[in-house]
């Protein structure tokens, strides 16, 4: 199985901030990697597909980026709405593994 | 706007078999672009991938639950449904299910999440 590795594990930033996130795949996934937001007690919401575009509907502010095995996402101007964890997941082959997310609180 | 939906019992007794169902709204699960799929998230846990099918039947399972999950589909009531057996209190989690799209001829976005049941393997 491919392991994705994220960092950090948890994060606090100020509203305006930019933060990011980062996420390490055990072996090269091309760009097969899509990040989540999950909210307390909600399922997973898609923000990015294909390490870098937005899915419909996702507010320009959260970006993604990389290929091979390193990737990033960013959230600029951060919003107190963006409280949530974050996952990476990589579909390069099966068994689809995510990361370990990633807890984001507001200062 | 498509909708899923989990339903199924929330307290499982260890070495039974777990049955949870998904149900798809406003739309139909014989779409040729879609697949679906089954997640679970332990309490205070990440994401685990169960498993997906195509409405033609077509499965795919994570190998690390593969000798313990059926999943399945009935198109005539638009639902597709999960079954893991011999269950223990590790597999106790939020159960979710989802959709997959096929977009550029891969398979991996879960792009539609249903709200999840909470699942507790206890005697």
């Amino acid at each position: 199985d491919i392991q994705m590795t994220q960092s950090p594990s948890s994060l606090s930033a100020s509203v305006g901030d930019r933060v990011t996130i980062t996420c390490q795949a055990s072996q090269d996934i091309s760009n097969f990697l899509n990040w989540y937001q999950q909210k307390p007690g909600k399922g997973p919401k898609l923000l990015i597909y294909d390490a870098s575009n937005l899915e419909i509907g996702v507010p320009s502010r959260f970006s993604g980026s990389g290929s091979g095995t390193d990737f990033t996402f960013s959230i600029n101007n951060l919003q107190p709405e963006d409280i949530a964890t974050y996952y990476c997941q990589h579909y390069d082959n099966l068994p689809y593994t995510f990361g370990q997310g990633t807890k984001l609180e507001i200062k | 706007q498509l909708q899923l939906q989990e339903s199924g019992p929330g307290l499982v007794k260890p070495s039974e078999t777990l049955s949870l169902t998904c149900t798809v709204s406003g739309g139909s699960i014989r779409s040729s672009i879609y697949y679906w799929g089954w997640i679970r998230q332990p309490p205070g846990k990440g994401l685990e991938w169960i498993g997906s099918l195509y409405y033609s039947g077509s499965t795919y399972y994570n190998p690390s639950l593969k000798s313990r999950v059926t999943i399945s589909v009935d198109t005539s009531k638009n639902q597709f449904s999960l079954k893991l057996s011999s269950v223990t209190a590790a597999d106790t989690a939020v159960y979710y299910c989802a959709r997959l799209e096929i977009r550029g001829g891969r398979v991996g976005a879960f792009d539609i999440w249903g709200q999840g049941t909470m699942v507790t393997v206890s005697s």
